[in-house]
C-alpha cells in the first residue's frame, strides 16, 4: 500500500519559516492535502490539492508539490501555529485515503 | 454554519458491536462524500471508511474490511458506522469529516469525535 512520510518533528523560532515535507512514490502527480491538529481539537484542513487554501486561512500558509515531495510552507510562523499537521492523498490504487504519520511543529 | 456532531461511542468488550452516528447540518448533506477516519492514543490520523454522494462509491481501510460498515440516510442528513466484532486495536477516537466534494478530495469540516474503548 502506499506510504506517505514526514518527519516526525520540526522546530523554530517565532517569525521563522517552517517546511514540513512529505514523502511519497510520485506523489506529484498525485493532489495532496494537509490538516493541522491541536490538542482536544478538530482537525483543520489548511491546503488542498496541493496549494490552495480554504477561505479562514491565513495566506502564511501555502503548499507545493513535486517529484517525491510535497511540502506544507508556513511563514513567519507564530506560537499558535504549534500542533500536528498531516498530509494526505488518494491513492487509487487501492481505493484508500492515505495519510502521514504526522508531524509536531513546536514553535521555541 | 457547517456542523458534524458524532454519537454512539463508549467502552465496548472485545467481539461486540457498536454503532456510531454523525448528525450533519448547515450543508447540503447529500451533494457530498463522507468518511470516517479514527485517531489513536498517542498516534496519528488514521482513515477508516469513506462513502460517495449517492452510495454508488464505498471504501475501507483494510483493517476494518469485513468487519465494519458504511452507509448514509440522506433523508436524516446522518451518517453511520456499524461496526462489529471489535478489537483492542479498535481502541480510537473516531471523527466523522465531510468532502469538499467527491470521495478523493479533502476534508474541510470535521466533528469533535466520540471515543470508542474495546477493552474486557
Amino acid at each position: 500500500s502506499y506510504v506517505l512520510t514526514q518527519p516526525p518533528s520540526v522546530s523554530l523560532a517565532p517569525g521563522q519559516t517552517a517546511r514540513i515535507t512529505c514523502e511519497g512514490y510520485n506523489i506529484g502527480s498525485k493532489s495532496v492535502h494537509w490538516y493541522q491538529r491541536k490538542p482536544g481539537q478538530a482537525p483543520v484542513l489548511v491546503v488542498y490539492n496541493d496549494g490552495d487554501r480554504p477561505s479562514g486561512i491565513p495566506e502564511r500558509f501555502s503548499g507545493s508539490n513535486s517529484g517525491n515531495t510535497a511540502t506544507l510552507t508556513i511563514s513567519r510562523v507564530e506560537a499558535g501555529d504549534e500542533a500536528d499537521y498531516y498530509c494526505q492523498m488518494w491513492d487509487s490504487s487501492s481505493d484508500h485515503r492515505v495519510f502521514g504519520g504526522g508531524t509536531i511543529l513546536t514553535v521555541l | 454554519e457547517v456542523q458534524l456532531v458524532e454519537s454512539g461511542g463508549g467502552l465496548v468488550q472485545p467481539g461486540r458491536s457498536l454503532r456510531l452516528s454523525c448528525a450533519a447540518s448547515g450543508f447540503t448533506f447529500d451533494d457530498y462524500a463522507m468518511h470516517w477516519v479514527r485517531q489513536t492514543p498517542g498516534k496519528g490520523l488514521e482513515w477508516v471508511s469513506g462513502i460517495s454522494w449517492n452510495s454508488g462509491h464505498i471504501a475501507y481501510a483494510d483493517s476494518v474490511r469485513g468487519r465494519f460498515t458504511i452507509y448514509r440516510d440522506d433523508a436524516k442528513n446522518s451518517l453511520f458506522l456499524q461496526m462489529n466484532s471489535l478489537r483492542a486495536e479498535d481502541t480510537a477516537l473516531y471523527y466523522c469529516a465531510k468532502s469538499l466534494g467527491s470521495m478523493v478530495d479533502g476534508l474541510d469540516y470535521w466533528g469533535l469525535g466520540t471515543l470508542v474503548t474495546v477493552s474486557s
